[in-house]
């Protein structure tokens, strides 16, 4: 059973334009969420967070929104640069555990 | 402030052998998770350490075990090793669970490859 799920293996975006992530999730008891970045033969890279009593988070570049009632957050990336090209996963967990769940990954390109 | 440093980076083991990987936490780090990311999915989670005690443990079967020492390094152990242990193996350390603004902090992983 996969409660955290990225349905989109792969996207595309042009340099300078919007980048848009998704991350779906099942447990409504996840309260908190991050976004990692993975480069080939580097380990995930902590990118954002977002806790439940938030719906928007943003750090430069990069905004997560959360809706907790569609369990449904999303990664922009504003504007996206070939350099953000690489494997962005989710991962939610929720208080008092001691483990992260993550989805399977979406790989973003970025064209010059 | 070094990082979390893991090795072997690469090795290939046959079926039925028993593996070793090892992982460096990061300076100031006493909670060491290890995750196991096989082809095309994202890390699952196998357990965590801190303190040198099992703080959690995930749906992995016993023959996976793990240690931390006083250093908070930590090790983990893969006996009996199957086909489908083939993965990248990585090491997360943390300060407490890993729930805060910063998250884990990743190794580069140890790619196991079973024959």
């Amino acid at each position: 059973d996969q409660q955290v799920k990225q349905n989109s293996p792969s996207l595309s975006v042009q340099e300078g334009r919007i980048s848009i992530l998704n991350c779906d999730y099942t447990n409504s008891m996840f309260d908190y969420f991050l976004w990692y970045k993975k480069y080939p033969a580097e380990g995930p890279t902590f990118l954002i967070s977002i806790s439940s009593i938030k719906d928007k988070n943003e750090d430069g570049r990069f905004t997560v929104f959360l809706n907790k009632s569609a369990k449904h957050l999303s990664l922009h990336i504003v504007p996206s640069q070939p350099g953000d090209s690489a494997v962005y996963f989710c991962a939610a967990s929720y208080s008092g555990t001691y483990k992260y769940i993550f989805g399977t990954g979406t790989r973003l390109k970025v064209l010059a | 402030e070094t990082g979390v440093t893991q090795s072997p980076t690469h090795l290939i083991k046959t079926r039925g052998q028993q593996v070793t990987l090892r992982c460096s936490s990061q300076s100031g780090h006493n909670t060491v998770s290890w995750y196991q990311q096989a082809l095309g999915q994202g890390p699952q989670f196998i357990f965590q350490y801190y303190r040198e005690e099992e703080n959690g443990r995930g749906n992995f079967p016993p023959r996976f075990s793990g240690l931390q020492f006083p250093n908070y390094s930590s090790e983990l152990n893969v006996n009996a090793l199957e086909l489908d242990d083939s993965a990248l193996y990585l090491c997360a350390s943390s300060l407490g669970a890993g729930q805060g603004d910063y998250g884990y902090t990743f190794g580069s992983g140890t790619r196991l490859t079973v024959v």
